[in-house]
């Protein structure tokens, strides 16, 4: 049984561009969180979804930052005009339930701005 | 207020001994779970441990158990018998069941280094 997988591992944007980050959670598992981890900083809480549907942003920041479920295919965190304050290390955590259960996370995508 | 506060900011232990790492916690929730997550420099996030807070034993896995101290509202992490791959970052993480979606809360963590 796979693990969470997220693509890609390594991100370098310059200042003004998108970053898409994915995030294929463990098989049977359909609920994902994206976490944010600055340097030296715990992990940080940003989105909440299920297959199609967005439970909980309030961790989002309100512009620029987007996050999708689709039906079919991977959980997708969008950063539109990226700043370099964006640059920081995105997790992908899943779990089957959504309160009981642990979160298992994926290795992260490590986004660097210039 | 911190709701999950992790007060050594690094720690050392000889290689083969026992060492605890702390963790307080702040919450009015009568039902959460605590997690203690291991971040090694490669950086992935490594489940260890869970406790419910109705759990009437305190949760073990392997060398790692969890010191649960409800009314205290500490859940320190101990680990035994330490090895050099122990050397990592640890956080202590909180989800609250009620008026949330279930989210973890992490603490700022602990850099453990194990010395040969």
């Amino acid at each position: 049984n796979a693990g969470v997988m997220q693509n890609p591992r390594h991100l370098v944007r310059r200042r003004g561009q998108e970053a898409r980050l994915r995030c294929s959670p463990m098989k049977g598992h359909s609920h994902v969180y994206w976490y944010r981890q600055l340097p030296e900083e715990g992990l940080k809480f940003m989105v909440y979804l299920q297959k199609e549907n967005i439970i909980d942003e309030s961790g989002m920041p309100k512009e620029r930052f987007s996050a999708e479920f689709p039906k079919e295919g991977p959980s997708i965190l969008r950063i539109q005009q990226v700043v370099r304050g964006d640059s920081a290390a995105y997790f992908c955590a899943s779990s089957p339930q959504r309160v009981v259960d642990t979160q298992y996370f994926g290795p992260g995508t490590r986004l660097t701005v210039l | 207020a911190q709701k999950i506060t992790q007060t050594q900011p690094g720690m050392f232990v000889q290689e083969k001994e026992a060492v605890t790492l702390d963790c307080t916690y702040d919450t009015s929730d009568p039902s959460y779970g605590l997690f203690w997550y291991k971040q090694p420099s490669s950086g992935e996030m490594i489940f260890l441990i869970y406790q419910g807070s109705y759990d009437q034993q305190n949760a073990t896995e392997g060398r790692y158990s969890l010191n649960f101290q409800k009314a205290r509202k500490s859940a320190n992490l101990v680990i035994s018998a330490s090895q050099l791959g122990d050397s990592a970052m640890y956080f202590c993480a909180m989800r609250e069941a009620g008026g949330s979606q279930g989210n973890l809360i992490f603490g700022k963590g602990t850099k453990l280094s194990v010395k040969p």
